[in-house]
């Protein structure tokens, strides 16, 4: 079965609001998580990642939240723009070498101008 | 830009013919996966390598899939007799295997008609 679910396939955000996207994973035993963002075409890039140890993290206009207890993980974008319309999937995984990750099936965000 | 090289970008075959595509990881990265993304979106983990070595993998790729990353030579996955349902976008990933952080190739979209 799916292990990490991305409940909303879209989300539409005016520019300059915060976007949100949640994700929510099923292994106990998880503890790194991260956010990729796909264009059209391209292949998914990295955007940020946290472990276990911390339950939030912040990168620029991005914050990683990390809720252990309810198995829950989300990005915010702050001051959203229209060239951050992709698409979002989170990731999830065991520390560890050559661990795998296990993919949400991806949020498309449209910022409109 | 992604260093991981897969080819060919686009790959059309008939049911039951043999589909093979390559990745070179990013140098220096000893840890391949390949991954499945369906026209449902998901991503499917198929297989993983430390070196020539499988980590893990899945039924369906004990199967009808073969793959192999041997020393100084493309990884390649191959599918021994396609099916319509192999219809997907393949995409390899790298990384340095410390952690779980990934970098993706573009990926081969095959097409079984």
């Amino acid at each position: 079965g799916q292990q990490v679910k991305q409940s909303s396939p879209s989300l539409t955000v005016q520019e300059g609001g915060i976007s949100i996207l949640n994700c929510d994973y099923e292994n106990d035993m998880f503890d790194y998580f991260a956010w990729y963002k796909k264009y059209p075409d391209n292949s998914p890039t990295l955007l940020i990642s946290v472990r276990s140890n911390v339950d939030k993290r912040e990168d620029g206009r991005l914050t990683v939240f990390l809720n252990k207890s309810g198995k829950h993980f989300s990005l915010h974008i702050t001051a959203s723009q229209p060239e951050d319309t992709a698409v979002y999937l989170c990731a999830a995984g065991q520390q560890g070498t050559g661990s795998k990750l296990s993919f949400g099936k991806g949020a498309k965000l449209t910022v409109s101008p | 830009n992604s260093k991981v090289i897969q080819t060919p970008r686009y790959l059309v075959k008939g049911q039951g013919q043999k589909a093979k595509m390559r990745c070179i990881p990013e140098k220096g990265h000893p840890v391949v996966f390949w991954y499945q993304q369906n026209k449902n979106n998901e991503f499917k983990f198929l297989i993983n390598f430390q070196n020539q070595e499988v980590l893990q993998q899945i039924d369906m790729t004990e199967k009808r899939f073969s793959a192999e990353c041997p020393s100084n030579s493309p990884c390649s996955l191959e599918i021994q007799s396609s099916e319509a349902g192999d219809s997907a976008l393949y995409l390899c990933a790298s990384s340095l295997g410390k952690n779980t952080e990934v970098f993706f190739g573009k990926g081969t979209r095959l097409t079984v008609v």
